[in-house]
């Protein structure tokens, strides 16, 4: 099983309200990462976790809080949005070794495609 | 900071025939990972094939194959016997000690049947 599975599939909210963005994995990954992608535009990085640790944050604003409750599971909330955050939410994971954590293959879902009004 | 650069916005080629798809990027690190995802318009991000640095021979995965050349920073991804399925957005993309992922701007392949 290679699957990593985020739900919704699409959530449209307004700037006022509070939702969260969820991803699954069971294949035993201890490194989860959250990108955003613009149309058109390649995914850009926001958080990871490594070992349900926050290891990166790439100066995302504080409208968006990662969490990682456990091994399988990585949450994004959503509060106060933007118009411009609308997006393409990816979640992807991968093994973690340590210092090798480069060389893992990082495996994406499907994504949230969030529209913010 | 590593920056990934895809000169192609678009390329097309028709069934069967062979296309590559340009990348290069920008490091000061020795050790580093390089790899090919496909994007089709399902939006899944799709592992095509991976690079690890320290290794000159080029990585092949049934039809689709790299040019590494690491002296120049460049890694090319070459897609023989094109099939219409190959259609998508093909993203390069470079990952070196601090564990982040840096793409290209992407590169959207089309496919003439």
């Amino acid at each position: 099983d290679t699957e990593v599975t985020q739900t919704p599939k699409h959530l449209v909210m307004g700037m006022t309200n509070k939702k969260s963005l969820k991803c699954e994995q069971h294949m035993g990954h201890r490194a989860m990462y959250w990108y955003k992608q613009k149309a058109k535009k390649p995914p850009e990085l926001m958080f990871v976790y490594s070992y349900e640790k926050l290891s990166i944050n790439e100066s995302v604003p504080s409208r968006f809080s990662p969490e990682c409750p456990n091994s399988s599971l990585l949450n994004l909330h959503l509060h106060a949005l933007q118009p411009e955050d609308s997006a393409l939410y990816l979640c992807a994971s991968s093994q973690s070794r340590g210092l090798e954590l480069a060389k893992n293959i990082q495996y994406f879902g499907a994504g949230t495609r969030l529209s913010v009004l | 900071a590593q920056t990934v650069t895809q000169s192609q916005p678009e390329m097309s080629v028709q069934e069967a025939e062979t296309v590559t798809l340009s990348c290069t990027y920008d490091t000061s690190e020795s050790d580093y990972y390089l790899f090919w995802y496909k994007q089709p318009p399902s939006r899944q991000m799709i592992l095509v094939i991976r690079q690890e640095a320290y290794k000159q021979q080029n990585a092949t995965e049934n039809r689709f194959s790299v040019n590494f050349q690491k002296a120049a920073k460049s890694f090319s991804l070459k897609i023989s016997d094109s099939q219409l399925g190959d259609a998508a957005m093909y993203f390069c993309a470079y990952r070196g000690n601090n564990n982040d992922m840096r793409f290209g701007a992407g590169t959207r392949l089309t496919v003439k049947p």
